[in-house]
């Protein structure tokens, strides 16, 4: 069973539109990370945020953690065309030595 | 700075031939990850290694997959008698040290299509 998983499976917006994907965990954890994929590639990360902060924000994006809930989020505003991706959130299962767990993805369509 | 290089970027093979798929890490990373994405899955781990060593295989399936890294600048992932629903995106990640405060840095991955 997967670690970490994503929700919605899907979106789909306007340019301009702000949206937010969601991600919950299911155990304790050192950082989490937000990864995107775009058609071709493999993911590039996009944010790491640690267990001890709450938000952290890069440029457009904002994630946010909550680690009572087990839960993070990914904002993002002012969407592009080039923010259709697919986009994962990653966690580390409280150990240094674990390899990153990655959910099933949410896919996000931004159209013109 | 190349980046992850995984070669080839697609390979088809009948059913019951074998695959291997090649992985160059980025040059100084110390950790070295297999994973392998379905629609249905998403991003399965599969196994990874730390300066060479193996460390946690976990995730491959215990017949047919293996993995090794002969030295610091490749990895590769084979799959003996290779069945339809091994058909995936193989993707390699590299990070310079282990820890999940660590970026991991993907290659393009291998799409494998079995006949």
């Amino acid at each position: 069973s997967q670690l970490a998983e994503e929700n919605p499976w899907a979106l789909s917006v306007h340019e301009g539109e702000s949206v937010t994907v969601n991600c919950s965990y299911k155990t304790s954890i050192t950082a989490l990370q937000w990864y995107r994929q775009k058609s071709g590639e493999g993911p590039a990360q996009l944010i790491l945020i640690r267990s001890n902060e709450r938000e952290k924000r890069n440029g457009r994006l904002r994630a946010t953690l909550d680690t009572s809930s087990q839960s993070s989020s990914l904002s993002i505003t002012a969407t592009r065309c080039e923010d259709t991706a697919v986009y994962f959130c990653a966690t580390d299962g409280g150990g240094n030595n674990n390899a990153p767990r990655f959910g099933a993805g949410t896919k996000l369509s931004v159209k013109p | 700075n190349a980046g992850v290089i995984q070669t080839p970027r697609h390979k088809v093979t009948g059913k019951g031939q074998e695959a291997t798929l090649w992985c160059e890490p980025i040059s100084g990373h110390s950790a070295v990850f297999w994973y392998r994405q379905t629609i249905v899955q998403g991003l399965e781990f599969l196994t990874y290694f730390r300066n060479q060593a193996p460390i946690d295989d976990s995730g491959m399936p215990k017949e047919r997959f293996s993995a090794q890294m002969p030295n610091q600048s490749h990895s590769t992932l084979k799959i003996q008698s290779t069945q339809p629903q091994d058909s995936a995106v193989y993707l390699c990640a590299s990070s310079p040290r282990l820890g999940g405060q660590n970026t991991l840095y993907f290659g393009a991955g291998t799409r494998l299509s079995v006949l």
